[in-house]
């Protein structure tokens, strides 16, 4: 089974502290990406990452950096946490394999990190 | 980007009642899943199905491509069925990397026992 970990379950920080949420997946995927998720908002991705040392911005990259230094790890970093950032944060990674003439691309989810900026 | 729509948004049943829960898109694709999300927030996969068919015990799926549609049907539900459900697709450039997934707002199930 692919596991996904995220490094906590629950956070508390202070406006302008530096934040890093870390998640790390066991299954080799090249693919791996960072969602926030509110109410009335839905998913909305922030940040992936297809290869080391890679990575593109998704839909609300603003306030957030992202690192990927190895293959199974991948830090979101909130450089001033805002009070605006308090949300839902998860992880996913995926695997793109050919298989045919089509490409496959299933995203597995850590189990969140939900966090709160004071 | 990609439009993806979800109904209903809520959905009531009895324990034992089948339900189906409706996808639209607005453009062709490559990649859609389905999920579920428990009530401590995790996202289960429930099927990769961007065509055909798929069954899972008391889960099945359906995607018609080409009407860009998906239906996710539960049979005889239980109580641990209840939670949202999100259905959510993607399109791959031609070079085949990986692309972000767009989802659908969710339906909420709720099952009464």
């Amino acid at each position: 089974d692919v596991k996904v970990t995220q490094s906590s379950r629950y956070l508390v920080k202070r406006t302008g502290e530096k934040v890093f949420l870390e998640c790390v997946q066991d299954m080799d995927h090249e693919n791996m990406f960072w969602y926030r998720q509110d109410p009335g908002l839905g998913l909305r991705l922030i940040y992936f990452s297809y290869d080391v040392k890679m990575k593109e911005k998704g839909d609300i990259p603003e306030g957030y950096s992202v690192s990927r230094e190895k293959k199974e790890r991948f830090s979101l970093i909130l450089e001033s946490a805002s009070t605006n950032q308090t949300s839902m944060y998860l992880c996913a990674s995926s695997l793109s394999a050919w298989e045919g003439r089509a490409v496959t691309d299933t995203q597995y989810f850590g189990p969140g990190t939900r966090l709160t900026v004071l | 980007g990609i439009q993806v729509e979800q109904s209903p948004p809520d959905l009531i049943l009895q324990e034992g009642a089948n339900s189906t829960l409706r996808c639209n898109f607005s453009d062709s694709v490559n990649n859609l899943q389905w999920f579920h999300q428990n009530p401590w927030g995790q996202l289960i996969n429930l099927f990769y199905i961007p065509s055909g068919t798929k069954q899972n015990g008391r889960l099945s799926a359906t995607t018609v491509a080409t009407e860009r549609y998906s239906l996710l049907y539960i049979s005889s539900s239980q109580t641990t069925d209840s939670g949202v459900y999100f259905c959510a697709v993607a399109r791959f450039f031609s070079s085949g990397s990986a692309r972000q997934l767009t989802f659908g707002s969710g339906t909420q199930l709720t099952v009464l026992p």
